[in-house]
């Protein structure tokens, strides 16, 4: 069985750009998380969905962020315009109903 | 509110027994886990207790709760440099949709 897949592995965009990250979450999971860890910090909570409604997106930094979840298989997650402080590496994660969560590799980001 | 603290960094020899404390503010917290990071992998699940459990013992892993100072801790036997990794501890609340608040995680160096 596949695990949670992130693209891409590793992007370096200059700040004022736009970057798509896409996690395809393990088949079959209705749940959907997006997380983030920043310059070695802890790793921070962005957005839940189950299928293809956001269930909390409390973690959601700001406007700039904006995550989707069509037809609730992949998701991706857009940064507009990217800002310095984005930089980090976002997690992506899948869950059927049960208490373990399944993370992808990550996607390393760096807004230069 | 939310917050989980770890120490940094640990270094500790083969075969010598690693512990990686944790402690978390939150007392209605559900489940306590323990996360693995592998450099360039993503989080891999090690194990988990439920909040109302004081140990859970898995082949080399041993979780303590002590919830009454909300402290967690994970003790790895005889550690090999196969260990050598982050480890987060996260927590989940009933009813947050298993949302995890992550620690900062421990760098843990396994030395010859």
């Amino acid at each position: 069985e596949a695990g949670v897949t992130q693209f891409p592995s590793h992007s370096v965009i200059e700040k004022g750009q736009t970057v798509t990250l896409r996690c395809d979450p393990i088949s079959g999971h209705d749940n959907l998380y997006w997380y983030r860890r920043v310059m070695g910090k802890e790793i921070k909570f962005l957005l839940h969905f189950v299928k293809e409604s956001k269930q909390d997106e409390s973690g959601m930094p700001n406007n700039r962020f904006l995550a989707e979840r069509t037809g609730g298989t992949y998701s991706t997650l857009k940064v507009q315009p990217a800002e310095l402080e984005d930089s980090g590496v976002y997690f992506c994660a899948s869950s059927q109903v049960s208490i373990e969560a399944f993370f992808g590799q990550g996607t390393r980001l760096t807004v230069v | 509110g939310e917050d989980v603290e770890q120490s940094l960094f640990l270094s500790v020899r083969e075969g010598d027994s690693s512990v990686i404390n944790c402690t978390y503010t939150d007392s209605s917290s559900t489940y306590l886990y323990w996360y693995k990071q592998e450099p360039g992998a993503g989080l891999q699940l090690l194990t988990y207790i439920f909040s109302n459990m004081d140990m859970k013992q898995d082949q080399r892993l041993t979780v303590l709760l002590n919830k009454k100072d909300k402290h967690l801790s994970l003790r790895i036997a005889d550690t090999q440099t196969g260990d050598s990794a982050i480890y987060f501890c996260a927590e989940s609340f009933t009813g947050g949709g298993n949302k995890l608040t992550f620690g900062t995680g421990t760098q843990l160096k396994v030395e010859l």
